[in-house]
């Protein structure tokens, strides 16, 4: 049974960078044949794909992110991570990370059980 | 981007209910649109794959239809477990997008 776990600090203060790993377990991310990829909710709010990587390192970003998202990928740990620059309030949020499909016509399944960071100073 | 829209955005009903949650798309996804679940505080859960595949373990109650442009969750015999949250997600672009969600709760 495939199973994901977030990480990373609770609290970001403005323009610095919020970075959080996903550590999987059941399944192995050098097997190369799925998407890994992040979700954001803020707080009430619906949710906001930010993006996948996949094992060759390929990565596909939400644009509206793109210039301060970088993710990357850590096989020996089984893990990949998040990382977004110059932050603010506005990207307070649950992120959750997420085993997305094969292709990128797929889903995500399943998802951690989501971190919440918070960006205040 | 695509832009789902879900209706209505909450949708009060009673156990045992069956109702309709529907999802419109600003343009066509073909049959690339996933239903998810999400309780209170919990991650969501994928419900519907490809329009009208149920996942693993998912009761039956649970159905989805639709293409293109126009696509439906429907809930059979609503149980105190339904109720929650869910969204329509689209994986036709590389952007992915999900719907504002609808919110079943209790009448």
């Amino acid at each position: 049974q495939v199973q994901l776990q977030e990480s990373g600090p609770g609290r970001v203060k403005p323009s610095e960078t919020l970075s959080l790993t996903c550590t999987v377990s059941g399944d192995s991310i050098s097997r190369g044949n799925y998407f890994w990829g992040w979700v954001r909710q803020s707080p009430g709010k619906g949710l906001e794909w930010i993006g996948v990587i996949h094992y060759s390192g390929t990565t596909y970003y939400n644009p509206s992110l793109e210039t301060r998202l970088t993710m990357s990928l850590d096989t020996s740990k089984n893990q990949f991570s998040l990382k977004l620059r110059s932050v603010s309030a506005a990207d307070t949020a649950v992120y959750y990370c997420a085993r997305g499909g094969i292709t990128l016509t797929d889903w995500f399944d399943p998802w951690g059980q989501g971190a919440l960071v918070t960006v205040s100073s | 981007d695509i832009q789902l829209t879900q209706s209505p955005s909450s949708l009060p009903a009673s156990v045992g209910d069956t109702v309709t949650i529907t999802c419109r798309a600003s343009q066509t996804v073909r049959t690339y649109l996933n239903w998810y679940q999400q309780r209170p505080g919990k991650a969501p859960k994928l419900l519907i794959s490809a329009v009208s595949h149920l996942q693993s373990g998912v009761p039956s109650r649970f159905s989805g239809s639709g293409s293109e442009t126009y696509f439906t969750l429907t809930i059979s015999s609503l149980q105190p477990e339904d109720f929650a949250t869910y969204y329509c997600q689209q994986s036709y672009t590389t952007l992915w997008t999900f719907g504002q969600g609808t919110k079943v709760e209790i009448k």
